[in-house]
């Protein structure tokens, strides 16, 4: 079981937004400002899409956003591509010793 | 260019041992704060261990004492030995670089497959 919820699969048709939550506690999410996004495509390594929450690594599209509210952060996509299939994980910083928490992640499909 | 290749993964036996490799080019290991990220087939991701710039190295409570992270500055190079494997430490191992003074993880390896299993 993942330190972080995430729902199982999401899916949404080409042109459409989606948005994907990663919920934690106060120890993690919720407390600190160091919430993660990256992309999985099957059999590729994970690629960085959002930092510290809020933030697109140089050359990640805009249509990527992330947020956060209390202890629920978000990841939205919108103007869905076919590229944009894949898995999608969100990781955050905890004051606990694990350090790091990641989700479970969510397979996204574009219908 | 940076680039993070890993080597040394492979087939063995439970209660052997492995050390996987991963030289980096684009920036200095030493310099940096790294990371070994493991995936079970199928599965999500899970941090294994750190090490950070001044040498202090941190671990998962499923690998402590059994996994230890190094590096060689002259090969700019990190290391992880894996000793008394289990077979639920099958999984890809990804050498990541983790931002230095924050909490994500900004370059990351292809990846070496373990497969631990009798």
């Amino acid at each position: 079981q993942s330190a972080l919820t995430q729902p199982a699969s999401v899916s949404g048709s080409p042109g459409q937004s989606i948005t994907i939550s990663c919920t934690g506690t106060s120890s993690d999410v919720g407390g600190y400002e160091f919430v993660s996004w990256y992309q999985q495509h099957p059999g590729k390594a994970p690629k960085l899409m959002i930092y510290d929450v809020t933030n697109r690594p140089s050359g990640v599209s805009n249509r990527f956003s992330g947020s956060k509210s209390g202890n629920t952060a978000s990841l939205t996509i919108s103007r869905l591509q076919a590229e944009d299939e894949a898995d999608y994980y969100c990781t955050s910083y905890t004051s606990s010793s694990t350090l790091v928490v990641f989700g479970g992640g969510t397979k996204l499909t574009v219908l | 260019e940076v680039e993070l290749v890993e080597t040394g993964g492979g087939l063995i036996q439970p209660g052997g041992s492995l050390r996987l490799s991963c030289v980096v080019s684009g920036f200095i290991v030493s310099s940096n704060y790294m990371t070994w990220v493991r995936q079970a087939p199928g599965k999500g991701l899970q941090w294994v261990s750190f090490m950070y710039s001044g040498g202090a190295t941190y671990y998962a409570d499923s690998v402590k004492g059994r996994f230890t992270i190094s590096r060689d500055n002259s090969k700019n190079t990190l290391y992880l030995q894996m000793n008394s494997l289990r077979v639920e430490d099958t999984a890809v191992y990804y050498c990541v670089r983790r931002a230095t003074t924050a909490w994500h993880f900004d370059y990351w390896g292809q990846g070496t497959l373990v497969t631990v299993a009798s």
